[in-house]
Order: C-alpha cells, then sequence, then structure tokens
C-alpha cells in the first residue's frame, strides 16, 4: 500500500528556510492532491498547504507569503519550504494523502519534528 | 476560515462507555466533514469522512453524524485501544482542524 516518508533537517536557525520532502513509495504521486500539515508541540494540527500532480497549489493563508510546495514526478517526492522561520514554526510536520474522493486525508507520513533554534 | 470548535476538550470514560464528542462549525460546511483519532507520537488516522462514511478498517463501534455547523462523533462501546485524542476537519473550504478532544480513562 502507499506509503509516505517525510525527510529534511531537524534543526533550522531562526530566519532561515526550513525544507521537507516527502517520498511517496507503494504508489504513483499522479492523480492525487498532497498536503503538508504541522503540530507544534503539545498543540493541535495546522494545515499548510497542498499540491495536485499538476502543480496546483493551494495553501493556508496565514502561512501562504512563506510557503511554497513544489512536486517532483520522476522521484515520486512533494516538497515544502517555509522561509523567514521563527520558534513558533517549531513543530512536528506531516506529509499526507487527500483520499481519492477528495474526502479527508487517508494516507499519512510518520512526521518529523524540526526544532528553529541557534 | 472557518473555525472549528470541539467539545469537551477532556473526556473521562471507562471501557464499555457510550462516548460522544461535538464539533462545530463558525459556518456550514455541508458534510464535509472529517474525523480523525491520533495517539500519542503517531500521525492521525482518518476515521470517519464526509460526515458519516466510515473509512475502510475502522471498526463499526465508531461512526459520526450531523451536517451544516454541527457534528458528532460517537464511539458505541469504547474499547482499550481508543483512548486517544480526536480531532475534527473541515473541508468546505482550506482545510481547518478542531482544537481535539482527549479520550482518558476515568
Amino acid at each position: 500500500q502507499v506509503q509516505l516518508q517525510e525527510s529534511g533537517p531537524g534543526l533550522v536557525k531562526p530566519s532561515e528556510t526550513l525544507s521537507l520532502t516527502c517520498t511517496v513509495s507503494g504508489g504513483s504521486i499522479s492523480s492525487y492532491y498532497w498536503s503538508w500539515i504541522r503540530q507544534p508541540p503539545g498543540k493541535g494540527l495546522e494545515w499548510i498547504g497542498y499540491i495536485y500532480d499538476s502543480g496546483s497549489t493551494n495553501y493556508n493563508p496565514s502561512l501562504k507569503s512563506r510557503v511554497t510546495i513544489s512536486v517532483d514526478m520522476s522521484k515520486n517526492q512533494f516538497s515544502l519550504k517555509l522561509s523567514s522561520v521563527t520558534a513558533a514554526d517549531t513543530a512536528v510536520y506531516y506529509c499526507a494523502r487527500r483520499g481519492p474522493t477528495g474526502d479527508g486525508m487517508d494516507v499519512w507520513g510518520q512526521g518529523t519534528t524540526v526544532t528553529v533554534s541557534s | 476560515d472557518i473555525q472549528m470548535t470541539q467539545s469537551p476538550s477532556t473526556l473521562s470514560a471507562s471501557v464499555g462507555d457510550r462516548v460522544t464528542i461535538t464539533c462545530r462549525a463558525s459556518q456550514s460546511i455541508s458534510s464535509w466533514l472529517a474525523w480523525y483519532q491520533q495517539k500519542p507520537g503517531k500521525a492521525p488516522k482518518l476515521l470517519i469522512y464526509r460526515a458519516s462514511s466510515l473509512e475502510s478498517g475502522v471498526p463499526s463501534r465508531f461512526s459520526g453524524s450531523g451536517s451544516g455547523t454541527e457534528f458528532t462523533l460517537t464511539i458505541s462501546s469504547l474499547q482499550p485501544d481508543d483512548f486517544a485524542t480526536y480531532y475534527c476537519q473541515q473541508y468546505s473550504s482550506y482545510p481547518t482542524f478542531g482544537q481535539g478532544t482527549k479520550v482518558e480513562l476515568k
């Protein structure tokens, strides 16, 4: 079955850019919407944005000015860049697939912890 | 954006109890609502989509209902594996989540 795996640095300095990649295995990245969601320590879930295989994107308005999500079909990967990070961006970052009917997110990565600190 | 408010924030219950969690939307979202279960250190798991449709492989003791602005998740007979935090999420517009309801052992 489809599995997702996040990868990237676990520590990012303030004002720098956070970069994460999600690798899709066991299935194609085509014809689905792929999301990034984050969860600060001890807090709830926040949707960051999604991308379709065509490259069309939609972002959370509160993060839109700092977020870029891109897709690499040849590698079956999609990526997140979040610029000008602060301590408030410290969180577990998840990648997830929106279900085939467009309802909910049915496949999730295990999550990767990113800490913003100097 | 559409705000999602869950109640209660914490729920204490015993094995075998019937448990109900409520989620309210700040405006109508039709039936565009999902429920997730999250255990500590794990990713969320989709339980219910489109307010009342059970995700494949999810036990039938989980059920969802509601439309418009008020929704409920019911666990008909709480099992030991069900102690977790539950989140609702709307997808009528860009996705937003409720703040979560922690189901703990009484």
